[in-house]
């Protein structure tokens, strides 16, 4: 089957605009993590979602939101970016709830915030 | 490809050899643990798993240890082969939080 897939894969903004990231699940999987990955703090939790619902939230300020779509897609917008909000952004999907079980990771979207 | 960190510690090997990751974890509350592969311009990929009551699990070729008596978790690979070149985390989960906590990443370099 297929397996999560993410859109854009490469995206360039200037600071102080915002962005929408796209995350598409695994069929059947009801959660999906969102993760931010930097060099310097490495892979850190945003957000899951699981059936439309925020189940559990990271240490980032609100600029950073995201929902679910009842066919489980999801979507993150990080809103005012700033310099430092260039990263890889990953989404994971899980049958469960993401600290249960196995994740599936997407490639990524890279974010360029200039 | 996509660079996934630029001050990882990093292992270098030959091919053939075993070679044995390391993690050190931060919650004794911790109860389920898993390693990831990252290749260049991928997303982590499961490899295995641990349960707090377990020591050891193997896979195909790789196996994993749990201490926790001192917190620390390890990734062995045997036979390591050039296509198993990647950043290697651990992925921590303390039970009723469901928020995995990753390490920081290992880079495994196998020369031919």
């Amino acid at each position: 089957k297929a397996g999560v897939t993410q859109t854009p894969r490469y995206l360039i903004k200037t600071r102080g605009q915002q962005v929408t990231l796209s995350c598409s699940p695994i069929s059947g999987h009801r959660s999906v993590s969102w993760y931010q990955q930097t060099p310097g703090q490495g892979l850190q939790f945003l957000f899951e979602y699981f059936s439309e619902t925020q189940r559990n939230k990271g240490n980032f300020p609100g600029r950073f939101s995201g929902r679910q779509f009842s066919n489980s897609r999801s979507e993150m917008n990080v809103s005012t970016l700033e310099l430092g909000d260039s990263a890889l952004y990953l989404c994971a999907s899980s049958l469960g709830l993401a600290g249960g079980g196995e994740q599936f990771f997407g490639p990524g979207t890279r974010l360029t915030v200039l | 490809g996509e660079s996934v960190g630029l001050h990882l510690p990093t292992l270098s090997v030959q091919e053939g050899d075993n070679s044995i990751i390391n993690c050190a974890y931060s919650n004794s509350a911790s109860d389920y643990f898993i390693w990831y592969k990252q290749e260049s311009g991928k997303g982590p990929q499961f490899i295995i798993d641990i349960r707090s009551n377990m020591d050891k699990r193997q896979g195909q070729r790789v196996t994993v240890l749990l201490n926790k008596t001192v917190k620390h978790l390890s990734l062995q690979i045997a036979a390591t082969q050039p296509g198993d070149s990647a950043v290697y985390f651990c992925a921590e989960n303390t039970g009723g939080s469901y928020i995995p906590t990753f390490g920081r990443g290992t880079s495994l370099i196998v020369h031919p």
